[in-house]
């Protein structure tokens, strides 16, 4: 089946520091949507991306859907320590029209 | 006001018993979904319906059956809970299509002693 893998698996940053990640696809995506996840909680939408080269920004949030369509990119500026948590990528799955894959997930750790 | 929510919110039971997860959300959508998280976090879907008809059913032991009364709710029942079944399970909905994006519920937290 298909498989979004994210990279970094894990990050320590400081505060202010700029972050990015990204997710791979083995299969191409027409979608791909950023969720994080708060400790406890359940996982909120950041972005959406629909279209290949589409660049979207949501506050400090940019996110980049890849020209080949098989990755798409996440970069946090300047980060607070309210960015802790983990940032997961997602696409609709081919297998199924209501199915989506979620990614492996990054955890980021952000030092005051 | 919460737009997913599911209860209970930790559930603590004993191996073979039958516990239910229940969901509700009141942002009007179609679809709703279970999905459960390992302890590496990660997501998988289980169950969706749409307008109370069952749409997606992964490869879920045939101990989890999900209902919906309406398309406003989803439970899980699970029987025989077994070691393996502890994990966050968490409730989401959408609008139909292949495109929208999903709302998530807080999760269960259900641990099997």
């Amino acid at each position: 089946g298909q498989q979004l893998n994210q990279s970094p698996q894990s990050m320590f940053i400081q505060e202010g520091e700029d972050v990015s990640m990204n997710c791979t696809s083995s299969s191409i995506f027409n979608t791909w949507l950023w969720y994080k996840q708060d400790p406890g909680e359940g996982p909120v939408l950041l972005i959406a991306l629909y279209k290949a080269g589409e660049l979207t920004s949501n506050g400090r949030l940019t996110a980049q859907f890849g020209i080949t369509r098989k990755d798409s990119f996440l970069n946090i500026s300047a980060s607070i320590p309210s960015d802790v948590g983990i940032y997961f990528c997602a696409g609709p799955n081919s297998g199924g029209y209501q199915k989506v894959t979620f990614g492996t997930g990054t955890k980021l750790q952000v030092i005051p | 006001d919460t737009a997913v929510s599911q209860t209970p919110k930790y559930l603590v039971t004993q191996m073979g018993n039958d516990k239910s997860i229940k969901c509700e959300q009141n942002l009007g959508h179609d679809t709703m979904y279970w999905y459960k998280q390992d302890s590496k976090k990660f997501l998988k879907i289980m169950f969706s319906y749409n307008n109370k008809e069952l749409i997606i059913n992964e490869t879920v032991p045939n101990r989890f059956s999900p209902k919906s009364p309406d398309k406003a709710h989803l439970n899980l029942h699970i029987n025989s809970l077994e070691l393996g079944d502890s994990a966050v399970y968490f409730c989401a909905s959408s609008w139909r299509g292949q495109y929208q994006p999903q709302h998530f519920g807080d999760g269960t937290r259900l641990s099997i002693l």
